[in-house]
């Protein structure tokens, strides 16, 4: 049975930090893997998606790679601003289910 | 407004009452979902949709209902409430699923509807 694991649970920085969120996964059989940020109150917003066939993906300040072997996913935040404090979670596509495998996630504050 | 909605936002309801749920998007997005989230246990899948008429059960379908007559429109349904089925209950679509082309399985996700059962 996949699973799904974030550590830490919590992380205070403060602005200006650069910083690397962690996901690991059991079963290195994916096809795909999500990271989301939920503000509190609010729904998940996608932030990037990596394919099983790519090792990373970058968008703006944020950069996800990919380590099939290892079971391992990371989100690099660079230059930590106030407006990043959220909770980021990451999930995990397995098969040819319609299921996403989520971790319990990262809640992240990120001090003036 | 362009997007997914879900209402209500809060509902209190007594033990044993039917209770809906109800999920609008207006991108035609073919695949459509219902997660519950609850501490301890992260997101967890109730129900999923591909199409109109076609649904499915997720993770934790016991006590739930759901029917997808209309593309945008996705209802989760509570036949008979209990205290365990408190959570906050989120609504997704996407328009591809099951693919590796671009844009594929990117959710997008709906506020949430937060539900005590008393």
């Amino acid at each position: 049975k996949q699973e799904v694991t974030q550590i830490p649970a919590a992380l205070s920085v403060p602005e200006g930090e650069n910083l690397v969120l962690n996901c690991s996964f059991t079963d290195s059989a994916i096809y795909n893997l999500q990271w989301f940020r939920q503000d509190p109150g609010k729904g998940l917003t996608s932030l990037l998606l990596i394919q099983s066939s790519q090792r990373e993906q970058t968008s703006g300040r944020l950069n996800a790679s990919l380590d099939k072997s290892s079971g391992r996913s990371t989100l690099y935040i660079a230059a930590s601003q106030p407006g990043d404090s959220a909770t980021y979670l990451c999930a995990a596509w397995m098969d040819s289910s319609y299921k996403l495998i989520f971790g319990s996630g990262t809640r992240l504050l990120v001090r003036p | 407004d362009a997007g997914i909605t879900q209402s209500p936002r809060y509902k209190i309801t007594e033990t044993g009452r039917q209770v809906t749920l109800m999920c609008h998007q207006t991108w035609s997005h073919s695949y459509m979902f219902w997660y519950r989230q609850d501490l301890g246990h992260g997101l967890r899948l109730i129900y999923y949709s591909a199409a109109a008429d076609i649904t499915d059960k997720g993770e934790v379908p016991d006590g739930y209902v759901v029917s997808r007559s209309k593309t945008e429109n996705f209802p989760l349904t509570l036949e008979s409430a209990t205290r365990s089925q408190t959570s906050v209950y989120f609504c997704a679509s996407t328009l591809r699923w099951g693919t590796l082309n671009s844009g594929a399985n990117v959710l997008t996700f709906g506020a949430g509807s937060r539900l005590t059962v008393l």
